[in-house]
């Protein structure tokens, strides 16, 4: 079955250390995004791609860094800059640029910093 | 900048009764809208789109929203609400500034009592 595909589910990490979430998709999409979502405030935008080798930041940039290696994948680092970075991560993916299009969602990582 | 605005925070409706979840945005052009569904720990689900055309959009699960651009809103409406349907709601506009980007409203919570 097409889909993307986030992991792990649930992820947990000491302050200070850097952590890599994983987002895979097998749509053949070219775009790619990651959102950050918290209680209360909707989705909120990090940072996306449209091609590979190639990405941009979102609102919310700071603290994080991405890399788009390959059309398939899109792994999103949550750094020590990041000052909150407890929160639901959601990856998703569309077919590419033109608004629009659909935004396919994967599952999220609930990432928990103690 | 475009924007979205869920006003309803939290609603409860019992099982059988209709729904009306309200979404206004603010978009200079003429906007592409989405309505999505989020079931507590996943992903978002698109249930229905805008794009152009007939104003009344229908999607899954029973699902429909009305376009209104004299009032900017594009309100998600269900006629008979079942248990199941207890989720967040998202209202999203999509963008034509770098592919396809979509801004979110802060979401609706529904809740259904028996």
């Amino acid at each position: 079955d097409g889909g993307i595909t986030q992991s792990p589910k649930y992820l947990f990490r000491k302050e200070g250390q850097n952590v890599t979430l994983s987002c895979e998709q097998n749509l053949n999409h070219d775009a790619m995004y990651w959102y950050r979502q918290d209680p209360g405030q909707g989705l909120r935008l990090i940072y996306y791609s449209q091609i590979v080798n190639d990405f941009q930041k979102g609102d919310i940039a700071e603290g994080y860094s991405v890399s788009r290696e390959k059309k398939e994948s899109f792994p999103l680092t949550v750094t020590s800059a990041q000052k909150n970075p407890t929160a639901f991560y959601l990856c998703a993916s569309s077919i590419g640029q033109g608004w629009g299009t659909e935004a396919f969602f994967g599952q999220g990582t609930r990432l928990t910093v103690v | 900048a475009q924007s979205v605005t869920q006003p309803d925070i939290h609603i409860t409706v019992s099982e059988g009764a209709s729904l009306e979840l309200r979404c206004n945005y603010s978009y200079g052009a003429t906007p592409y809208l989405f309505w999505y569904v989020q079931s507590p720990g996943q992903g978002l689900q698109l249930l229905l789109k805008y794009f152009s055309g007939d104003t009344l959009v229908q999607g899954i699960k029973g699902f429909e929203a009305e376009f209104k651009r004299s009032q900017s809103s594009f309100n998600l409406r269900k006629p008979s609400v079942h248990w199941s349907d207890a989720a967040e709601y998202f209202c999203a506009v999509g963008s034509n500034n770098a592919g396809n980007m979509l801004t979110f409203g802060g979401g609706t919570r529904l809740m259904v009592k028996p």
